[in-house]
Order: structure tokens, then sequence, then C-alpha cells
């Protein structure tokens, strides 16, 4: 089964808002990642946030991490347009050196 | 430092013909990924290699999927006898050691027709 999951599977806000998409998560973790992918694109790394970590900064990004939950999400302020994407949460489980993909947030971002 | 390279990035064969996916990891990197995202879904980790060995293939198909990483040129991911669910989009990542520091590629996008 798959390892992430990512809520909700498809949100659409107005241009400026501000967009919240979580990922859960099964087994323990050395860190997890957010990835972005444009319609029929290759993949965009956006944050990596270890399992030590509560929370991360990046730009317009803000990842947080709880591990006693197993959950992360990822709030994405003023978006824009071009925020418009897939997003994906990826897991490296501390037992085994894969990455585990969840089936990914469509986010759509209206002018 | 070219990032990682895959090639073609779109394929289209027939049902019955071979699909050869190639990719040349970032410069300095040994370690191969290949994962494969099915329309709609997220991405499945297939096999790992290194140079010359595969370490995991536990994700790879038994049947018809083959994948190498020669000592010397590109790792590549063989499809014999493609069928209409082959058509996914592969794509590879490279790290120098831990799969967290993996750089992937654009993907090979292959249709089968």
């Amino acid at each position: 089964s798959q390892q992430g999951e990512e809520d909700p599977q498809a949100l659409s806000i107005q241009e400026g808002e501000n967009a919240t998409m979580n990922c859960s998560y099964k087994t323990s973790i050395n860190n997890l990642q957010w990835y972005r992918q444009n319609s029929g694109r290759g993949l965009v790394h956006l944050i990596l946030i270890r399992s030590n970590e509560r929370e991360k900064h990046s730009g317009r990004l803000r990842v947080t991490l709880d591990t006693s939950k197993k959950s992360s999400s990822l709030l994405i302020t003023a978006s824009r347009a071009a925020d418009t994407a897939s997003y994906f949460c990826a897991t490296d489980p501390d037992s085994n050196y894969q990455l585990i993909w969840g089936a990914g947030t469509k986010l759509i971002i209206k002018p | 430092n070219a990032g990682v390279m895959q090639n073609p990035r779109h394929l289209v064969r027939r049902r019955g013909q071979e699909a050869r996916l190639r990719c040349s990891p970032m410069k300095g990197h040994s370690h191969v990924y290949w994962y494969r995202q099915l329309p709609e879904e997220g991405l499945k980790f297939m096999v790992y290699l290194q140079k010359e060995n595969i370490i995991d293939e536990s994700g790879m198909p038994k049947e018809r999927f083959s994948a190498e990483f020669p000592k010397e040129g590109p790792s590549i991911l063989r499809i014999q006898q493609v069928v209409r669910g082959d058509s996914a989009a592969y794509f590879c990542a490279s790290s120098p050691s831990d799969p967290s520091e993996a750089f992937f590629g654009q993907g090979t996008r292959l249709t089968v027709v």
C-alpha cells in the first residue's frame, strides 16, 4: 500500500489565497520531501524536511512535519497561477532506501 | 554539471515491440533509481542499481522488464513485448549515495499503441 497519501486529491482556489496540502504516511522515516509536477512534465524538488525538524520555510512555501501523527503539510502562501500543478510528498523510510510516493494533490489556481 | 539526462523524452511503440529507455546519471553519481508513474498517480519504485549491480528490483515486473547499469554508459530500462498497460512516464533518479539526495530526470513518456 502507498506510504504517503496526500489530501485533498484536488484543490481549487483563487489567486492570492493560501493553499494547504497534507500528507500522511505509515512507517517511521528519515525525511519527507515535497515535489511539484506540472501537467505532463518532470518533477521539481521543492523542499526536504528531516525527521528531527518540525517546520521549514522556502520562499512562499512552509512545510511542517509531525512525526507523532505521521503527517506533513505544505502551505503555499499568496498563490499564483503558475503554482497550478500536482504536488507530491515522498518519504524516505528509515528501513529502506526507496522513496515512497503519494498519489498527489492537484492544485488549480484560478486567476 | 548537467542534471540527470533521460532519453528519449517521448517514445511511441506498437504492442509487441521493445522499448529501451536511457538514463545518464549526474556526474559522480553511482546510484540509479527507476520509477514508473501511471496517469493520475504517484511514482512507484521499480529498481535500484549501482554500477554493474542490481541492488533491488522488487518493484519491477518479473517478466518483460529488465534494467542494467553498466560500468560505462547510461542505465537502460528495457521493456520487451510492450503492452498498452506499459504506457506511463518512467523517471530515473541518481544519487551519490543517500537516496534522499536523489535528483530526478525529466522522464520518458512511453505510449504503447
